[in-house]
């Protein structure tokens, strides 16, 4: 069975980073690319990074400079590194696995990411 | 890169069919045939619905149907049932291996 399981959420001051962590299991993780999504309360699904198979990273551009995706395939991990946090990034954060291109067949739980002084 | 429009909300009674459209441009559903639908119950994350336009995941029900003219995408639901009530959001391509989200849509079941 295919699991995604987020961590690393919490509560951080504006200009804070905060690292987020996905373990994956139930499947090879390395043979597929990955993303994050998020979603601030109430409001809808902003597709945030991906990272390919071999390590090649992608951003929109609310975030770009400011987050960074990587991989750890030998512990079927994927990260999210976020820096220079502003109150808009507040949001959970989901890190969902990639359908070829297709779409994203498998989603996480989420984890809360909340930044505020 | 701005999110695809979608209705706010549709509504239908128990049996009925009904359908969500998904407008973007030609930058995004009207180059790719690569739109995929989600559905998101409440404090739920969201659920892969359908995949590449019209194709359905395995275990989906067939009441599920995509489509798409130019730059609008459509979700439609037929013989709509209680557990239908949700929010359904697009996502296309959007080239350089970037996505973008529609608005999303409330379904209501009266």
């Amino acid at each position: 069975e295919v699991q995604l399981v987020e961590s690393g959420g919490g509560l951080v001051q504006p200009g804070g980073s905060l690292r987020l962590s996905c373990a994956a299991s139930g499947f090879t993780f390395s043979s597929y690319d990955m993303h994050w999504v998020r979603q601030a309360t109430g409001k809808g699904l902003e597709w945030v990074s991906a990272i390919g198979t071999a390590g090649d990273t992608y951003y929109p551009g609310s975030v770009k400079g400011r987050f960074t995706i990587s991989r750890e395939n030998a512990k079927n991990s994927l990260y999210l590194q976020m820096n220079s946090l502003r109150a808009g990034d507040t949001a959970v954060y989901y890190c969902a696995r990639d359908l070829g291109g297709e779409g994203f067949d498998y989603w996480g739980q989420g984890t809360l990411v909340t930044v505020s002084s | 890169q701005s999110a695809l429009t979608q209705p706010a909300s549709v509504s239908g009674s128990p049996g009925q069919s009904i359908t969500i459209s998904c407008t973007g441009t030609s930058s995004d559903v009207g180059s790719y045939n690569l739109v995929s639908w989600y559905q998101q119950h409440p404090g739920k994350a969201p659920k892969l619905m359908i995949y590449e336009v019209s194709k359905r995941p395995s275990g989906v029900s067939n009441r599920f149907s995509g489509s798409k003219s130019g730059n609008t995408a459509s979700l439609t639901i037929s013989g709509l049932q209680a557990e239908d009530e949700a929010d359904y959001y697009c996502c296309s391509y959007a080239g350089s291996s970037s996505y973008v989200f529609g608005t999303g849509t409330k379904v209501t079941v009266l």
